[in-house]
C-alpha cells in the first residue's frame, strides 16, 4: 500500500497562476482533509471531506477549491494563487471519525512568486 | 485559534536521556493525539488517547492526559538520535462541528549523539 500520496512534491507559480494539488489514498478511508504549514504556526485545516460527496471548509479556506472526485482523489485547487499562499500543503485521510487517527502524505511545497 | 499549545518549543538533550514535551488545550476533548514530523515530511500518528484514560504506553512512549488540567504530556525514553523531529499534539474537540482535528505549534526535539 502507497497509503497517502501527493502531487506534486514542489511547484513554483507567479502571483495570479491556478493549480491544482492532487491527493489519493489507497487505504478505502471516507475522511480526507488538506492542511498547511507554515512556519511556527502548525498545521491549519484548508479544507475536508467528512465522506465521499461532501465537503466542508475548515479554519483558513479562502482563495482555495475543493474537488472530492472519488472516494480515493482529494484534490486542493488555487484559482489565483497569491504569496500569502506560499505553504507546505499536506493531505491526510482517516478511516471514519474526523476525530480519529490521520494518515498523511508526504506534502507539497509551493512558492508563490 | 490553536486549540493546543506544546511546551516547550524546543528540547534538545543527549542520546540515552529522556525527552518530555507538554501540551495544553483549551476545551473539553474526545481524544488527544500525538504526532511525529520528520524534517521535509508528513506527520506520522505516535499515539491516540481518549478522555477516560489517563495514561497510554507504546515502546519507549508514555502519554498522560489530565483533562481537569487540560493538559498531556509525551515521554521518550532512552532518546534515539533517529527521534530527532517535532512533535505535535492535536486535539479533537468536543465543541467542533464535524469533529476534527486542531494541531499544536509543535515542539522541535534533538537528541545529540
Amino acid at each position: 500500500n502507497a497509503g497517502v500520496t501527493q502531487t506534486p512534491k514542489f511547484q513554483v507559480l507567479k502571483t495570479g497562476q491556478s493549480m491544482t494539488l492532487q491527493c489519493a489514498q489507497d487505504m478505502n478511508h471516507n475522511s480526507m482533509y488538506w492542511y498547511r504549514q507554515d512556519p511556527g504556526m502548525g498545521l491549519r485545516l484548508i479544507y475536508y471531506s467528512a465522506s465521499e460527496g461532501t465537503t466542508d471548509k475548515g479554519e483558513v479556506p479562502n482563495g482555495y477549491n475543493v474537488s472530492r472526485l472519488n472516494k480515493r482523489e482529494f484534490s486542493l485547487r488555487l484559482e489565483s494563487a497569491a504569496p500569502s499562499q506560499t505553504s507546505v500543503y499536506f493531505c491526510a485521510s482517516s478511516e471514519e471519525v474526523p476525530g480519529e487517527t490521520q494518515y498523511f502524505g508526504p506534502g507539497t511545497r509551493l512558492l508563490v512568486l | 485559534s490553536q486549540q493546543g499549545e506544546e511546551d516547550p518549543q524546543a528540547l534538545s538533550i543527549q542520546e540515552g536521556e529522556n525527552a518530555t514535551m507538554n501540551c495544553s488545550y483549551k476545551t473539553s476533548i474526545n481524544n488527544l493525539q500525538w504526532y511525529r514530523q520528520n524534517s521535509g515530511r508528513g506527520l506520522v500518528h505516535l499515539i491516540l488517547i481518549r478522555s477516560n484514560e489517563r495514561e497510554k504506553h507504546s515502546g519507549r512512549l508514555r502519554v498522560t492526559l489530565d483533562t481537569s488540567k487540560k493538559s498531556s504530556s509525551l515521554l521518550i525514553t532512552a532518546s534515539r538520535a533517529a527521534d530527532t523531529a517535532s512533535y505535535f499534539c492535536a486535539t479533537d474537540a468536543l465543541a467542533t462541528s464535524g469533529s476534527r482535528l486542531t494541531f499544536g505549534e509543535g515542539t522541535q526535539l534533538t537528541v545529540n549523539p
